[in-house]
């Protein structure tokens, strides 16, 4: 079964710490990974997805198949960053199957 | 471009009550995704629409139905209210043309049932 977990729900780090924010992912086929975000009273947006294998904002994820794992990761933590993070993955047709977020909170 | 909108933003009913939310996706694109937000459970599909055609289904009972009109224009509609369907209902809209494509959220309805 499809499936996407985010396993911590909240995550406090210092300003200028890294960031990892974790998810792991249960698909048969081949699926394509996204990060979105929701920045406090801000819609739901796209952060980046992996097959655009772009540096957003500062923040990366690398596609691990072995492992079915897409972690979220930023080397130097900004306040700006505080925000829900929701992972997700899109099988073969254009049904998403997201995980359950993860809010982070960086300490100034 | 104008962004995904969904009307009403807020809504408060009573359990038994039925209820009907739009969504306007941005312009061009052809596919509807609807979504139910809570705390606990996250973001839940519900099904998605492409040219007035339901394409994928989630795991919700039957009280959940939409449709899509010509204009891409689509509605999600709750019968028979429960109180646990008090949620932010979300819409994505996409091209629609290929699997796997961005969506585009918009801001939700917040259902409220009493």
């Amino acid at each position: 079964a499809q499936r996407v977990t985010q396993p911590e729900k909240l995550l406090s780090v210092f300003k200028g710490a890294p960031v990892e924010l974790k998810c792991n992912y249960s698909y048969s086929g081949s699926p394509e990974l996204f990060w979105y975000v929701q920045y406090s009273r801000q819609r739901l947006q796209l952060l980046l997805r992996h097959i655009s294998r772009e540096s957003i904002k500062g923040f990366t994820a690398d596609l691990n198949k072995g492992e079915t794992s897409f972690h979220l990761k930023k080397p130097f933590a900004q306040e700006e960053d505080s925000a829900m993070y929701y992972c997700a993955l899109s099988g073969t047709g254009n049904q998403f199957y997201f995980g359950t977020g993860t809010s982070l909170t960086v300490i100034p | 471009k104008a962004g995904v909108t969904q009307t009403p933003r807020y809504l408060i009913k009573t359990r038994g009550q039925q209820v009907t939310l739009s969504c306007s996706p941005i312009s061009g694109h052809r596919s509807v995704s609807w979504y139910q937000q809570t705390p606990g459970q996250g973001l839940q599909f519900l099904f998605e629409y492409f040219s007035e055609t339901q394409r994928n289904k989630g795991n919700f009972p039957g009280r959940f139905s939409g449709r899509q009109f010509s204009n891409s224009r689509s509605e999600m509609n709750v019968s028979t209210l429960e109180l646990g369907d008090s949620a932010l209902y979300l819409c994505a809209s996409s091209l629609g043309d290929r699997a796997q494509e961005t969506q585009y959220f918009g801001p939700g309805t917040r259902l409220l049932v009493l």
